[in-house]
């Protein structure tokens, strides 16, 4: 069953540019992740938000947290060639010890 | 070892035939989940394990799909009478109790 979905499907964005990512969920949780997949193998962890945080930082990721609205955005600043993957969110299930359950993904093509 | 390792890395098989996808977690991490991937598409959640409880198998897309965890450790995902529909990348994943979970490479079936 889907629990996250990413918007936009696709995104084309010149270097240096940002990208901004949307994830909206269905259920309460307790933490939303992040992850990266380069050529349809294994993916990358980027970030976990918790459910008590609004707002977190690692490099030039940016990722906030909107309970109220069910929604997450994921911000790539000053893009980089290097920076075109497929990007996921993934939830958990139901509250507790459940499976993580991905979203489509966007697709991110940065142009150098 | 370092990381979550799958096996094989690419399998081709006819149809009809089995097959078992190995899968070795990471020391001590008690999760461990395995996802399909169609080209192009999202994660597709099979089943999941957790520790002593009973692994969450409500995403197995039918009953000739199965999986087992043998001493907390290492998963093999078995596919009896394969058929076209089940080729995709199989990938497993296993993380600490609800923390970020990291993904083997994946085993791209191929089924003829």
């Amino acid at each position: 069953s889907q629990q996250g979905e990413e918007d936009p499907q696709a995104l084309s964005i010149q270097e240096g540019e940002n990208a901004t990512m949307n994830c909206s969920y269905k259920t309460s949780i307790n933490n939303l992740q992040w992850y990266r997949q380069n050529s349809g193998r294994g993916l990358v962890h980027l970030i976990l938000i918790r459910s008590n945080e609004r707002e977190k930082h690692s490099g030039r990721l940016r990722v906030t947290l909107d309970t109220s609205k069910k929604s997450s955005s994921l911000l790539i600043t000053a893009s980089r060639a290097a920076d075109t993957a497929s990007y996921f969110c993934a939830t958990p299930r139901n509250s507790g010890n459940t499976p993580l359950v991905f979203g489509k993904g966007t697709r991110l093509s940065v142009i150098a | 070892g370092a990381g979550v390792s799958q096996s094989p890395s690419n399998k081709v098989t006819e149809k009809g035939k089995d097959v078992e996808l190995r899968c070795d977690p990471i020391s001590g991490h008690t999760a461990l989940y395995w996802y399909r991937q169609s080209l192009g598409q999202g994660l597709e959640f099979l089943i999941y394990f957790q520790g002593n409880s009973a692994p969450d198998k409500s995403g197995l897309p039918s009953d000739r799909f199965s999986a087992e965890r043998t001493g907390g450790s290492v998963s093999t995902l078995t596919i009896q009478r394969t058929q076209q529909e089940d080729s995709a990348v199989y990938l497993c994943a296993s993380s600490r109790e609800n923390t970020e979970a990291f993904f083997g490479q994946g085993t791209r079936l191929t089924v003829v």
